[in-house]
Order: structure tokens, then C-alpha cells, then sequence
């Protein structure tokens, strides 16, 4: 069965700070993998995904992603924070596997509070 | 790109009664539609799975008798909550998902706030 981790709650970063929020991933076959911000009261807002290709994926809003297979990771970043990113980030996989029916699977979110 | 929209965004009702809430995929056809569920302060539970024209595949743990699922066209699907109890007020998130042609990506709904007094 497919999952997916975050392993925190809440991650704090002053406003210019570098940001990363951390997901690991857990699936039979190859990973389809997505970011995903959610506001109070909002549905989510795409990020980037990861389908193929280069490792590094770019997105919206200065977010990127890096793929690291060995590491069963999808960590995203922003290499300068602003107050406007503080929301709650989700990542999510779909396994790629028939078996696993093309369902989206979300980790636990994580809370971002940037800091003026 | 693409947008879906979910209709109330908001509502609030007294128990026992039954809420509709509708999901529309404004600008491509959406072969599948997701229900997912989301209390407070944590993640998406996906309820069940929906394909334009077949029934409802629900997960394990979701009474489909209570949370009927339609999907009579290519852009829309509609969630009734039946008899409606203050254990079903949550945040209901609609995803629509097209045809390979945009890459099998699931586009969310703004959310549905449901409140049963």
C-alpha cells in the first residue's frame, strides 16, 4: 500500500529564510508525487508535481521539489521564505502500480508559520 | 487551468435533514471524481471514487448509504449527505480528474464547510 509521511507537524522560519518541509514516500511501484498548499477554509492549490524526467522540479509561487529515489523522499523548498507561504502544505502520492488505482494518498500536512 | 468549483461553500443544517453538495469541473471533462473529507487541523481522507456514468467505489469505513455519490455527466458530480448528524460536520473537498491527455493530474474544488447543528 502506497503512503506518505511528514514527519512534522509545524515547521517555523523567519521571513528570507530558506524553507523546506520535509515527505517521505512508500510505494510498490514508480511514484507519481505532488505538493499541494492549502489555505484556512480553501481547497488546495497545486504546487508542482513529479511525473518523470529531471529530479529537480520547479513550481509555483518559488517552491521547488527535489525527487531522490534512494531516499524514498520529496522534500519541497523555497530558498527565501515570505509571510504570505505561511499555509498548510500537503504532499501526496499516487502509485503507479494498477493495483493501487490511480488513488492519491496525502500525508498529514505540515504547518508552515513564516515570521516577519 | 483547470478549475472546479463546489457548490454551497458553505452550509449549515439541523439534523436529521439531508444536504446536496455539487461539484463542477468548469472547463474539461472529468472522467473521475474524487470525495475526500478533511476535520480539523488534519488531512485528506478520501471517501470514494466516482467514474461519469458507473457507481461510486467507496473507501473502507464510508457508508455509501449515507454519503450518496453521483456522477451522471463529464462535469458533474454531486454528494448528498443523508440524514445529516453533528458528526458529519467537516470540510468536504471535491477532485475532478480529465483525460490522459492532462496527464492523469487531479484538479481540487474550493471545499464544502458543513456544519450540522
Amino acid at each position: 500500500a502506497q503512503s506518505v509521511a511528514q514527519p512534522e507537524d509545524q515547521v517555523n522560519v523567519a521571513e528570507g529564510n530558506p524553507l523546506t518541509v520535509k515527505c517521505t514516500y512508500s510505494v510498490s511501484g514508480n511514484p507519481y508525487l505532488f505538493w499541494y498548499v492549502q489555505y484556512p477554509n480553501r481547497g488546495l492549490q497545486f504546487l508542482l508535481k513529479y511525473i518523470t524526467g529531471d529530479n529537480l522540479v520547479k513550481g509555483s509561487y518559488g517552491f521547488e521539489a527535489e525527487f531522490n529515489k534512494s531516499q524514498t523522499s520529496f522534500h519541497l523548498k523555497k530558498p527565501s521564505a515570505l509571510v504570505s507561504d505561511s499555509a498548510l502544505y500537503f504532499c501526496a502520492v499516487r502509485d503507479t502500480i494498477k493495483a493501487a488505482g490511480n488513488k492519491l494518498t496525502f500525508g498529514g500536512g505540515t504547518r508552515v508559520l513564516v515570521k516577519p | 487551468g483547470a478549475v472546479v468549483s463546489q457548490h454551497p461553500s458553505r452550509v449549515i443544517c439541523k439534523s436529521g435533514t439531508s444536504v446536496k453538495i455539487e461539484c463542477r469541473s468548469l472547463d474539461f471533462q472529468a472522467t473521475t471524481m474524487f470525495w475526500y473529507r478533511q476535520f480539523p487541523k488534519q488531512s485528506l481522507m478520501l471517501m470514494a471514487t466516482s467514474n461519469e456514468g458507473s457507481k461510486a467505489t467507496y473507501e473502507q469505513g464510508v457508508e455509501k448509504d449515507k454519503f450518496l455519490i453521483n456522477h451522471a455527466s463529464l462535469t458533474l458530480s454531486t454528494l448528498t449527505v443523508t440524514s445529516a448528524h453533528p458528526e458529519d460536520s467537516s470540510f468536504y473537498i471535491c477532485s475532478a480528474r480529465g483525460l490522459a491527455g492532462v496527464r492523469n493530474e487531479q484538479f481540487f474544488g474550493p471545499g464544502t464547510r458543513l456544519t450540522v447543528l
